[in-house]
């Protein structure tokens, strides 16, 4: 069974420039949750989804970040304009969310680095 | 409020030592659900376990055993005869039954020594 896929996997761009992180849950799963690890401020979630609908998006740092879910098999994560303090690693991570508590699965990270 | 406390931030052991990774939790439900993840050097991060908060059976899983004690709030993971691919940072997490919400502890990063 196919996992948690993002893309891409590296990212490598300009200060100013407008980035664009993918994510395609696992398939059934209803609730979708962007992630930024960082060495400074550890695994910091930045917005959830639950049936494509966002839910709390109280952890987005600021209004440069946007985040999508157009259908239960796509989320986006924009950041417009990107600063090297955006640079970091985004996780995307869906449950069932069926039952309370479900785990949460990781996709594989899109590695962010902003010159 | 909910709380994750890994106090341990670095272990490093020798091949074949057993080692005990610390969680300690907070949380005013009665209903939660603990969580251990393994962070590989690799990047990804993987799902070992979920245990939820009626459950205090310890469990066991081939090297790896999880102690479960709601009376200390504590939610330990041992690795028994570790092994260099252990090496990696472990995150403990509590998720309550009223949200979705995932609460990270900092992590523990192993390293195994060969």
């Amino acid at each position: 069974d196919a996992g948690v896929i993002q893309s891409p996997r590296h990212e490598v761009t300009e200060m100013g420039q407008e980035v664009t992180l993918r994510c395609k849950p696992i398939s059934g799963h209803n609730s979708l949750f962007w992630y930024r690890q960082t060495m400074m401020r550890g695994l910091e979630l930045l917005i959830y989804f639950n049936n494509n609908v966002p839910i709390d998006d109280s952890g987005m740092p600021e209004d440069r970040f946007s985040a999508k879910m157009p259908n239960a098999s796509f989320s986006t994560l924009k950041i417009q304009p990107s600063e090297p303090r955006d640079s970091a690693v985004y996780f995307c991570a869906s449950s069932l969310e069926i039952i309370k508590g479900d785990t949460q699965y990781f996709g594989p990270g899109t590695r962010l680095t902003v010159l | 409020a909910q709380k994750v406390t890994q106090a341990q931030t670095e272990i490093s052991v020798v091949e074949k030592e057993d080692v005990t990774l610390d969680c300690v939790y907070e949380t005013r439900d009665t209903t939660y659900y603990l969580f251990w993840y393994k962070q590989p050097p690799s990047g990804e991060l993987v799902f070992l376990i979920r245990r939820n908060s009626f459950d205090e059976q310890n469990e066991i899983s081939g090297r790896y055993s999880w102690n479960f004690q709601k009376s200390t709030s504590s939610f330990n993971f041992t690795i028994t005869a570790s092994q260099v691919v252990d090496s990696a940072v472990y995150f403990c997490a509590l998720r309550s039954n009223t949200g979705n919400q995932f609460y990270f502890g900092t992590g523990t990063s192993l390293t195994v020594i060969p």
